[in-house]
């Protein structure tokens, strides 16, 4: 199994709210990632957790704030977002290092209004 | 870091045609990975070649890593295959790095 899911796939939300998107997968990989793609762009890093701890933070802003709660999870909470930070946000995992073939989930689509 | 050019941006196609695209890149690579992405966002792995040749089905690529670069070859090219094709590398920064697409049209 090479799947890795996302949750809610669409998302609107204000720029006063909290939300959070969920990430899963059960390949036994320990490194997850989060990507954002803008459209008509490549996707982009944002974070990487090897072994549930934060390895790799590419500068984000702090209204974007992730959380691996174990090995299988991975989470985007959201908080005063920007209309600019609307996009499509992916997961993706892989065996510990990032040499090793990355699989990603479908995308969660974000609309902050 | 590392600088991945993807070539052509945009490619449109016949049913039933070939197409070869190409991604060169700066540096020596730990991995190399060829996506499609779908027109719902999805990103389809199709091959994770950092070396060496790979075919699957009507999809085959190709990485000679000491000239920095890889082919991905579509042949019998069907209307599904339409899309953006990524070309991503893993360099000397240990992150995954993706070039900017092309874009595939494939017309009936």
């Amino acid at each position: 199994d090479t799947e890795v899911t996302q949750t809610p796939k669409h998302l609107v939300m204000g720029m006063t709210n909290k939300k959070s998107l969920k990430c899963e997968q059960h390949m036994g990989h320990r490194a997850m990632y989060w990507y954002k793609q803008k459209a008509k762009k490549p996707p982009e890093l944002m974070f990487v957790y090897s072994y549930e701890k934060l390895s790799i933070n590419e500068s984000v802003p702090s209204r974007f704030s992730p959380e691996c709660p174990n090995s299988s999870l991975l989470n985007l909470h959201l908080h005063a977002l920007q209309p600019e930070d609307s996009a499509l946000y992916l997961c993706a995992s892989s065996q510990v290092e990032v040499t090793y073939e990355q699989y990603f989930g479908p995308g969660t689509r974000l609309t902050v209004t | 870091g590392i600088q991945v050019e993807q070539s052509p941006p945009d490619l449109i196609l016949q049913e039933g045609a070939n197409s070869t695209l190409r991604c060169n890149f700066s540096d020596s690579v730990n991995n190399l990975q060829w996506f499609h992405q779908n027109p719902w966002g999805q990103l389809i792995n199709l091959f994770y070649i950092p070396s060496g040749t790979k075919q699957n089905g009507r999809l085959s690529a190709t990485t000679v890593a000491t000239e920095r670069y890889s082919l991905l070859y579509i042949s019998s090219s069907q209307t599904t295959d339409s899309g953006v094709y990524f070309c991503a590398v893993v360099g000397p920064d240990y992150k995954l790095s993706f070039g900017a697409g092309t874009t595939v049209t494939v017309r009936a």
